[in-house]
């Protein structure tokens, strides 16, 4: 079935660890999007990508990587875990041609958190 | 770059009121315009979507309309249900962007009460 998975849903971990947060999206689109999203509050740009081997920084700092090796795959890496980390993280493709977008998806997302 | 503004932050109807929730935008050249609902602890849903071209769009019981000279765009929710309770992102983003980027509104939390 098309969709955006990403995995583990939810992760509790300590301070100093190192973690990839795993994003998948069958649907063939190329452009996808990390968020940073608190709950219920707003979402946050921290990657984005335009395709394999293209990322940038999204608006919102953030000391997590990202990688672009696969059209499907967009991991989110973060090298020591601190609690100011502690957040949910969404993954979002989409596509378009022509100057028009078409619809944004989001994954399930993963909760973070770090004692 | 865009900026989107979001009214009001949280919103509270009684049940088969109308809500209403309003985004204006900066960039002129913003050509898309999607309204997303999130239910607590669920992902972002795209609800309706709305492109520079139409000025309203209507599915059932939600529609929005654009008003591209004053640059804002409203979602409209009518007989409003306890289902409609979530929070509610408006989003533009502009076609000429090869990031395709999605600017977001901060939301709105709609509690419908029975």
């Amino acid at each position: 079935e098309a969709d955006i998975y990403q995995t583990p849903r939810y992760l509790v971990i300590g301070t100093g660890k190192k973690i990839t947060l795993e994003c998948s999206q069958t649907m063939g689109h190329d452009k996808m999007y990390w968020y940073q999203q608190d709950p219920g509050m707003e979402l946050h740009l921290i990657h984005y990508s335009y395709g394999v081997n293209s990322t940038e920084k999204g608006d919102l700092s953030s000391e997590s990587t990202v990688s672009r090796i696969r059209t499907e795959h967009f991991p989110l890496t973060l090298e020591s875990a601190r609690p100011s980390h502690t957040s949910q993280y969404l993954c979002a493709s989409r596509t378009g041609t022509g100057g028009f977008w078409d619809e944004q998806y989001f994954g399930p997302g993963t909760r973070l958190t770090v004692t | 770059g865009e900026n989107v503004e979001q009214h009001p932050s949280t919103l509270s109807v009684q049940e088969g009121d109308s809500a209403v929730i309003k985004c204006t935008y900066s960039d002129s050249a913003s050509n898309y315009f999607p309204w997303y609902k999130q239910e607590l602890g669920k992902r972002p849903q795209l609800i309706i979507d709305i492109r520079s071209n139409v000025g309203e769009k209507k599915d059932q019981r939600i529609a929005v309309t654009l008003n591209k000279t004053a640059k804002h765009f409203s979602l409209h929710i009518t007989e409003t249900q306890p289902e409609d309770s979530a929070v509610y992102f408006c989003a533009a983003s502009w076609g000429g962007d090869s990031w395709g980027k999605l600017q977001f509104g901060a939301g709105t939390q709609v509690v419908v009460t029975p």
